[in-house]
């Protein structure tokens, strides 16, 4: 069965210094992997994502994560926080052996929090 | 660049009343889906569509809900009676295929509050 797993209900940095949210999946196959932010009233919006190509993906506002089959996780990670990435972020895994939109696994969240 | 248009925004409606949520979606995609996001349960999939037919109803949780999509830029939910445990944050989103590496664009929600 596919899951995903959001290891920090919340995270805290000082603005400035590196973000790491983590994330672990299982998965039968080699999945799809993405992680979304939403911003306070507003909709998931899609950072990355990561297709079986390249394992370091790059994605918007800094933002990457590094796919590690071993270790069967998919860390995003951002060098120096901004005070606007203070957000919920999600990770979320596809299993391609599943038929349809139900093939998509959310993560509970991860909440943000940036400290001026 | 329009992402996909969500309406309304706020809906606050007493119990019993009849509720309609509306979602465009992002041209040329052909996939449409409708989500709840609650604090207790997350994000839930609740039906979606490809080419404007239903594909996957089976998150709909009882017949109170029904969704349409009469056209390929229109979409809405409907419950009908409302309870107050239907007061959540209902997303819909679009993608060009249901492709499981295909990225979901979402709107910015409906947020709906039963009293």
């Amino acid at each position: 069965a596919q899951s995903v797993t959001q290891l920090d209900s919340h995270v805290s940095v000082s603005e400035g210094t590196p973000v790491l949210l983590r994330c672990n999946y299982s998965s039968s196959y080699s999945p799809s992997l993405f992680w979304y932010v939403q911003h306070p009233n507003k909709g998931l919006q899609l950072l990355l994502k990561y297709t079986s190509a390249a394992t370091l993906v790059k994605g918007i506002n800094g933002f990457e994560a590094e796919f590690k089959k071993s270790e069967t996780s998919f860390h995003l990670t951002k060098p120096s926080a901004h005070m606007s990435d203070a957000a919920e972020y999600f990770c979320v895994v596809s299993d391609p052996l599943l038929p349809g939109a139900n093939n998509l696994f959310f993560g509970t969240g991860t909440r943000l929090t940036v400290i001026p | 660049d329009a992402g996909v248009i969500q309406s309304p925004r706020h809906e606050v409606t007493e119990m019993g009343q009849e509720v309609t949520l509306r979602c465009k979606p992002i041209s040329g995609h052909n996939s449409l889906f409708w989500y709840r996001q609650t604090m207790m349960r997350g994000l839930e999939l609740l039906i979606y569509f490809n080419n404007n037919v239903p594909i996957d109803d089976s998150g709909m949780p009882e017949d109170r809900f029904s969704a349409k999509m009469p056209n390929a830029s229109f979409s809405t939910l409907k419950i009908q009676p409302s309870e107050p445990r239907d007061s959540a944050v209902y997303f819909c989103a679009s993608s060009l295929t249901p492709s499981s590496n295909q990225p979901q664009h979402f709107g910015d929600g409906t947020r709906l509050s039963i009293l």
